[in-house]
């Protein structure tokens, strides 16, 4: 059965700051995805992690995947409040996605 | 285009009663998704079909839980007799085989159930 484990679980961050969210995963997948959820609403896509070594980033997010280490990696750069949300990491072979608990994020001026 | 369309938004019932959730996709998706997600077990995939055919639906709680995709452009997902334990944000996605390994699965708003 494949675990995905997300940390930290929560976050409170000053704007302008660094920080990383971490996605480890027990088995072997051929994809791994980062989703964003603002309260209340549905979940956004924000990357998908195909290959090891895989970077992607987009604005201040950059998601990088380590296939051996079974890791990925969403790091924050000089964090801003429009940031904070509920970041999931979702790994799986094919359509089988197994979501983690998600990282609530919260950025304070 | 409009995205996942879900309804109803919000769905609050009593104990025992026949719920349906319901879901159109995104025009061309052939993969379509019922997740449920409550704050214990997070997000969690109950079924999912291909070309309107359920692949897997190993995540469905009990026999409580029946989905059906009679098109391309809709599915249900109906919970009868719905209990409290069933309270939770119900989520459909769609996706597209095509670009599958490179498309994200797209989700819709969701519907917020509350059973009493």
């Amino acid at each position: 059965e494949l675990k995905v484990e997300q940390n930290p679980l929560f976050l409170s961050m000053q704007e302008g700051k660094n920080y990383t969210i971490y996605c480890n995963y027990s088995t072997t997948s051929d994809r791994l995805y980062w989703y964003r959820q603002d309260p209340g609403k549905s979940l956004e896509s924000l990357f998908v992690l195909l290959s090891n070594g895989a970077v992607k980033q987009e604005g201040r997010l950059m998601a990088s995947l380590d296939t051996k280490a079974r890791l990925s990696t969403l790091h924050i750069t000089a964090a801003v409040h429009d940031l904070s949300a509920t970041y999931f990491c979702a790994v799986g072979w094919s359509y089988q996605l197994t979501f983690g608990k998600g990282t609530k994020l919260s950025v304070i001026p | 285009d409009a995205g996942v369309i879900q309804s109803p938004r919000h769905e609050v019932t009593e104990m025992g009663q026949e719920v349906t959730l319901r879901c159109k996709p995104i025009s061309g998706h052939d993969y379509l998704f019922w997740y449920r997600q409550t704050m214990m077990r997070g997000l969690e995939l109950l079924i999912y079909f291909n070309n309107n055919v359920p692949i897997d639906d190993s995540g469905m709680p009990e026999d409580r839980f029946s989905a059906k995709m009679p098109n391309a452009s809709f599915s249900t997902l109906k919970i009868q007799p719905s209990e409290p334990r069933d309270s939770a944000v119900y989520f459909c996605a769609s996706s597209s085989r095509d670009r599958l390994y490179n498309s994200p699965l797209h989700f819709g708003n969701g519907t917020r159930l509350t059973v009493t």
